[in-house]
């Protein structure tokens, strides 16, 4: 069974770092592109990151760049987001997603919380 | 990079068909055929419905359908049944410099 389970979120303040993790299972981590989508509460769904397969490629979308740093360790199956200089606006659930469909997610962790706020 | 543009709601009776649309872009929807559909019930993940398009995942039911024209692309939900009710987005690949875009969502009722 494909299982993705992200970790690390909670409060943080207005110009801090978090660091989120995605424990994977159930599939060869090494050979899928993984994703990070967040949702802000309320609101709806936007794309955060990729990181392709062996890691040597990623990308990100404007208003993160400089900011979030996404990785992975193969041999661990475990995706990271590292999120630097946090403001409220990064406040949302972070979802962990496989790119399994051709430039698709095909399966989706549960989400972690990330709430920026003094 | 703006997101796609769909309905904020849509409705219908059990087994009635629903349409959603989403617009965006020759750099986005019409220039790719990389369109996908995700349903999202309220406080769970989104699933993946429809990708490459029209593509079903294995698990789909066939009451779910997808389409485009230009830069518009549409899922129709037929044989409306109450579990469909849920948010549905839509989301298109949109190049080496914007990468992925979402649509705002669609919030489908079922009357």
């Amino acid at each position: 069974e494909v299982q993705l389970v992200e970790s690390g979120g909670g409060l943080v303040q207005p110009g801090g770092s978090l660091r989120l993790t995605c424990a994977v299972s159930g599939f060869s981590f090494s050979s899928y592109w993984i994703h990070w989508v967040r949702q802000a509460p309320g609101k709806g769904l936007v794309w955060v990151s990729e990181i392709e397969g062996d890691g040597t490629t990623t990308h990100y979308v404007d208003f993160v760049k400089g900011r979030f740093t996404i990785s992975r360790d193969n041999a661990r199956n475990t995706l990271y987001l590292q999120m630097n200089n946090l403001s409220d606006e990064d406040t949302a659930v972070y979802y962990c997603v496989r790119g399994g469909a051709p430039n698709a997610l095909d399966y989706w962790g549960q989400g972690t919380l990330v709430t920026v706020s003094s | 990079q703006s997101a796609l543009t769909q309905p904020p709601s849509a409705s219908g009776s059990p087994g009635q068909s629903v349409t959603i649309s989403c617009t965006g872009s020759s750099s986005d929807i019409g220039g790719y055929n990389y369109v996908s559909w995700y349903q999202q019930h309220p406080g769970k993940a989104p699933k993946l419905m429809i990708y490459e398009v029209s593509k079903r995942p294995s698990g789909v039911p066939d009451r779910f359908s997808g389409s485009k024209s230009g830069n518009t692309a549409s899922l129709t939900v037929s044989g409306l049944q109450a579990e469909d009710e849920a948010d549905y987005y839509c989301c298109s690949y949109a190049g080496i410099n914007n990468y992925y875009v979402f649509g705002i969502g669609t919030r489908v009722t079922v009357l």
